[in-house]
């Protein structure tokens, strides 16, 4: 059965301070890594990952997946309030169109 | 930007009545999903539906459940008769193709009394 291990499970940090998010998988078949973040409802996209080693980058974000290593790391450098919020991961794989989510990383900013 | 659109944004219901949760996912997408997300815990993949019929269903999608797309917008999730820990947070999804991210709607929060 596919796995999703998201870790820290929670973070506080201060406005400014800059953050890592990990995600480790065990996924068959795997074809790409999605980062979503969950503010008060849905669920919105971030990144798709396929290719190891190469950084995608959004303004203050940024994602790198590691296929030998099974894992992916965001980052979020001089975070904001408007950054707390539920940070998602899923692997879909080839053959199976569904997303397993993580249970995801809650990160809460103090002004 | 185009979006996935779900109604109602909160329905109460008796346990043992039927509910319908309805969404209209992105127009020129082709794949069509249903998540759930109860108070506190992770978001749950129900089913998946491509060209008019399921393609995958998870163990909590059994038989009180079903999926419609009855005309060419709208996605429908059918609970036949609830039962109290369906109460939860329902998020339709759509992409386009196979190798595109999910869009989710803002979804619906199912209360069961």
């Amino acid at each position: 059965e596919d796995k999703v291990v998201q870790s820290p499970l929670s973070l506080v940090v201060h406005e400014g301070d800059t953050v890592t998010l990990n995600c480790s998988y065990e996924v068959t078949n795997f074809r790409s890594l999605l980062w979503y973040k969950q503010e008060k409802k849905a669920p919105t996209f971030l990144f798709m990952l396929t290719s190891s080693g190469i950084e995608k980058k959004s303004g203050r974000l940024s994602s790198i997946l590691d296929k030998k290593e099974l894992f992916s790391i965001l980052n979020i450098t001089a975070t904001q309030t408007g950054d707390s919020a539920v940070y998602l991961c899923a692997p879909p794989n080839f053959g199976n169109e569904k997303l397993t989510f993580g249970t995801g990383t809650r990160l809460t900013i103090i002004p | 930007e185009p979006e996935v659109t779900q109604t109602p944004s909160h329905q109460v219901t008796q346990m043992g009545q039927e509910v319908i949760l309805r969404c209209v996912p992105i127009s020129n997408h082709l794949y069509f999903y249903w998540y759930r997300q109860i108070l506190g815990q992770k978001v749950e993949f129900l089913v998946s539906f491509y060209n008019n019929e399921i393609s995958e269903k998870s163990e909590i999608f059994d038989d009180q459940f079903s999926v419609e797309r009855p005309d060419g917008s709208n996605f429908t999730l059918k609970i036949r008769s609830t039962k109290l820990e369906d109460s939860a947070m329902y998020f339709c999804a759509s992409k386009d193709d196979n190798n595109s991210p999910l869009h989710f709607g803002n979804g619906t929060r199912l209360t069961v009394t």
